[in-house]
């Protein structure tokens, strides 16, 4: 069975400092991760995902198969990146299994 | 590019009763994904279609179906609706099966009492 758990409901920093989101997964299959971000009263929406390796907003995410994980990073964090984050798993045919989310505030 | 739509925004039910919730797809895609998601939860897995036809389905018992139509658009159908129903219902829409690369609506918001 798919499982992904994301251990922080919540998650406070100070802008410029560094923020990390954790998430880890469980799935017998060859993985295909992705974050999706919540902004405040907007839909859901891509920010990144692992086969593209690309840098979106300044995050990155690196997928550890060996950890299960594909924890969201960001060196300086900014205040517009308050928002929800969900982690989540996607099967062949395109099935996503999400995270239950973190809420990242990000303080001036 | 005319982005995911779905209707109605909200809608109060009561138990027992049956609910149809539509979603206009992205101009291009032709698979539509079914989310339910409930208060505090991550969106959980209802069922996809493609080129209008079931083509998966997650945990969700039979009175949960759904249709595709040949634009692509796409309707779920809840019927018998009890308390544990009530939740935000998000469509996602994609150019391909396969893709975790997916394209939301705003949801809709079904509340049953």
């Amino acid at each position: 069975a798919q499982r992904v758990t994301q251990p922080e409901k919540l998650l406070s920093v100070f802008k410029g400092a560094p923020v990390e989101l954790k998430c880890n997964y469980s799935y017998s299959g060859s993985p295909e991760l992705f974050w999706y971000v919540q902004y405040s009263r907007q839909r859901l929406q891509l920010l990144l995902r692992h086969i593209s390796r690309e840098s979106i907003k300044g995050f990155t995410a690196d997928l550890n198969k060996g950890e299960t994980s594909f924890h969201l990073k960001k060196p300086f964090a900014q205040e517009e990146d308050s928002a929800m984050y969900y982690c989540a798993l996607g099967t062949s045919y395109g099935k996503l299994t999400f995270g239950q989310g973190t809420i990242l505030t990000v303080h001036p | 590019e005319t982005g995911v739509t779905q209707s109605p925004t909200h809608l109060i039910k009561t138990r027992g009763q049956q609910v149809t919730l539509r979603c206009s797809s992205q101009s291009g895609h032709n698979t539509v994904s079914w989310y339910q998601q409930a208060l505090g939860q991550g969106p959980q897995f209802i069922f996809q279609y493609y080129r209008e036809e079931e083509n998966g389905r997650g945990n969700f018992p039979p009175r949960f179906s759904g249709l595709q139509f040949p634009n692509y658009s796409s309707e779920l159908n809840v019927n018998a609706l009890e308390l544990d129903d009530s939740a935000l219902y998000l469509c996602a829409s994609s150019l391909e099966t396969g893709t975790g690369e997916q394209y939301f609506g705003p949801g809709t918001r079904l509340t049953v009492t």
